[in-house]
C-alpha cells in the first residue's frame, strides 16, 4: 500500500490570495490525482497530476484556477488560486499502487 | 452517462443489528469497484476492490460482493466503531481515476 501525507492539514484564507497544498507519497507511483469534497458532499475528481507533463483537467476545472505539479514520481502540488468562498472544501490528494487507489488525510480549506 | 448510485443515503442500526448497503452502477466497462470507509474530517480509507461478478472480500465484520451491475457491502454485528460514511466508486481502466458515488452515511447506536 501507499502512504500519502498532505500539507497543510487545514488552513484558513483570505478572499483573493491563493493556497498550494503538497502531496508526498512514501513510494514511487504510476498516477496521482486531485479531488475536492465539499461540505457534505462526495469525491470529485480536479485532475490527474502527469509527472513531466501538463496536469489533465476534469471539466468544470482549469489550470488557471488550479494550477498543477509534479516533478516527480512521489511529489506533487495543488494550488487553488484567486480564493473565494466557493472554494472551501477539503482537497484531497489520491495515488495508485499496486493496483489499489489511496488517498491522503486532505486538506480542510476556509475561505474568508 | 456513467454513473454510480449508492443507497440508501443515511442508515441508523443498532448495535448487533446486520445490514447491507448497495452500490449501482451503469458504465460502459468494468475494471474494479472499490469501497472506502470515511470518517469525518479525514481521507477515505481502503477497504476493497473487486474485479469480477461473483467475487467476495471480507474483512472483520464486513463483506462485499460483486454482481455486474450492483455491489452490496454487509456488515454483520456492527459496532458503534464501525460509524462512517462508506463510499463506492468504480474504476474503468487500469490508471483512470474512479468515480464515486455520493456515500451511505452509517450511523450504529449502542
Amino acid at each position: 500500500s501507499a502512504v500519502i501525507s498532505q500539507k497543510p492539514s487545514r488552513d484558513i484564507c483570505q478572499r483573493g490570495t491563493s493556497l498550494t497544498i503538497q502531496c508526498q507519497v512514501d513510494s514511487q507511483v504510476t498516477m496521482m490525482f486531485w479531488y475536492r469534497q465539499q461540505p457534505g458532499q462526495s469525491l470529485t475528481l480536479i485532475a490527474t497530476a502527469n509527472q513531466g507533463s501538463e496536469a489533465t483537467y476534469e471539466s468544470g476545472f482549469v489550470i488557471d484556477k488550479f494550477p498543477i505539479s509534479r516533478p516527480n514520481l512521489t511529489f506533487s502540488t495543488l494550488t487553488v488560486s484567486n480564493l473565494s468562498p466557493e472554494d472551501s472544501s477539503i482537497y484531497l490528494c489520491s495515488a495508485t499502487g499496486g493496483g489499489e487507489q489511496y488517498f491522503g488525510p486532505g486538506t480542510r480549506l476556509t475561505v474568508t | 452517462e456513467d454513473q454510480v448510485t449508492q443507497s440508501p443515503e443515511a442508515l441508523r442500526l443498532q448495535e448487533g443489528e446486520s445490514s447491507s448497503l448497495n452500490c449501482s452502477y451503469t458504465v460502459s466497462g468494468l475494471r474494479g469497484l472499490f469501497w472506502y470507509r470515511q470518517d469525518p474530517g479525514k481521507g477515505p480509507e481502503f477497504l476493497f476492490t473487486l474485479y469480477s461478478a461473483g467475487e467476495e472480500k471480507e474483512k472483520e465484520r464486513l463483506k462485499a460482493t460483486l454482481t455486474k451491475k450492483e455491489s452490496f457491502l454487509h456488515i454483520t454485528a456492527p459496532k458503534p466503531e464501525d460509524s462512517a460514511t462508506y463510499l463506492c466508486a468504480v474504476q474503468l481502466s487500469g490508471n483512470t481515476p474512479l468515480v464515486f458515488g455520493k456515500g451511505t452515511r452509517l450511523s450504529v447506536i449502542a
